[in-house]
């Protein structure tokens, strides 16, 4: 495997259901990345995971809850959905702490998400 | 203060045309404009980026050229085929950070055969 991989790439599930999304990066970084993508609108960012360590979250509701238990692992766990939670769920990671130079995200290809 | 205004949400282009996708953003604190592509079934990938410093980087068929003082940049590509058939995403970075992506909306780019 390489890059980015992101398991189920689709998922279909009830409001009451809990399911969770899996994501490994193999590209040795120290950085992971939810985001959430919706037709027609930017990519939302979600979480960030910098070391392991949450750095970010953009005020996502509860029934979203991250966990990155190393530094090439990332989980969504969902719970309690509502059909707007539907969308395609991305998964991207970067190395931090790097002066000047690329700083790029790498994306898997995503969960596609609905919500029944 | 973070958003990034991105243009036309949709464009369709004969092959050999040259679509042109602009962005416009107000956070000074950028310095760093990747854009990305995005196919059906994909991760966005990224595609080219510029440094404010210059005011065009051109790779292969894919052109930025950037204004600083209007704070807008674009992307261009030059005799598009078929497959550059995508959605393609501006994006922006502060100043010391890989973590604060800030994506426009994107643009869905039709080239016909």
């Amino acid at each position: 495997e390489t890059g980015v991989t992101q398991t189920p790439r689709h998922l279909v599930m009830g409001m009451t259901n809990k399911k969770s999304l899996k994501c490994e990066q193999h590209l040795g970084h120290n950085a992971m990345y939810w985001y959430k993508q919706s037709a027609k609108k930017p990519l939302e960012l979600m979480f960030v995971y910098n070391f392991k360590e949450q750095t970010e979250n953009n005020s996502v509701p509860s029934r979203f809850s991250p966990e990155c238990p190393n530094s090439s692992h990332l989980f969504l766990h969902l719970h309690t959905l509502q059909p707007e939670d539907s969308a395609l769920y991305l998964c991207a990671s970067s190395q931090e702490g790097t002066s000047g130079g690329v700083r790029e995200q790498f994306f898997g290809p995503g969960t596609r998400l609905t919500v029944l | 203060q973070q958003q990034v205004k991105q243009s036309p949400q949709s464009l369709i282009v004969q092959k050999g045309g040259i679509p042109i996708i602009n962005c416009a953003y107000e956070n000074t604190a950028f310095d760093y404009f990747p854009w990305y592509q995005q196919f059906p079934g994909k991760g966005p990938a990224l595609l080219i980026a510029i440094r404010p410093d210059v005011s065009e980087k051109k790779e292969g068929r894919f052109t930025i050229s950037f204004n600083k003082s209007a704070k807008q940049f674009s992307l261009h590509i030059m005799d598009s085929q078929p497959g550059d058939s995508a959605t393609y995403f501006c994006a922006a970075l502060p100043s010391g950070s890989a973590r604060q992506l800030t994506f426009g909306s994107g643009t869905q780019l039709t080239v016909l055969p």
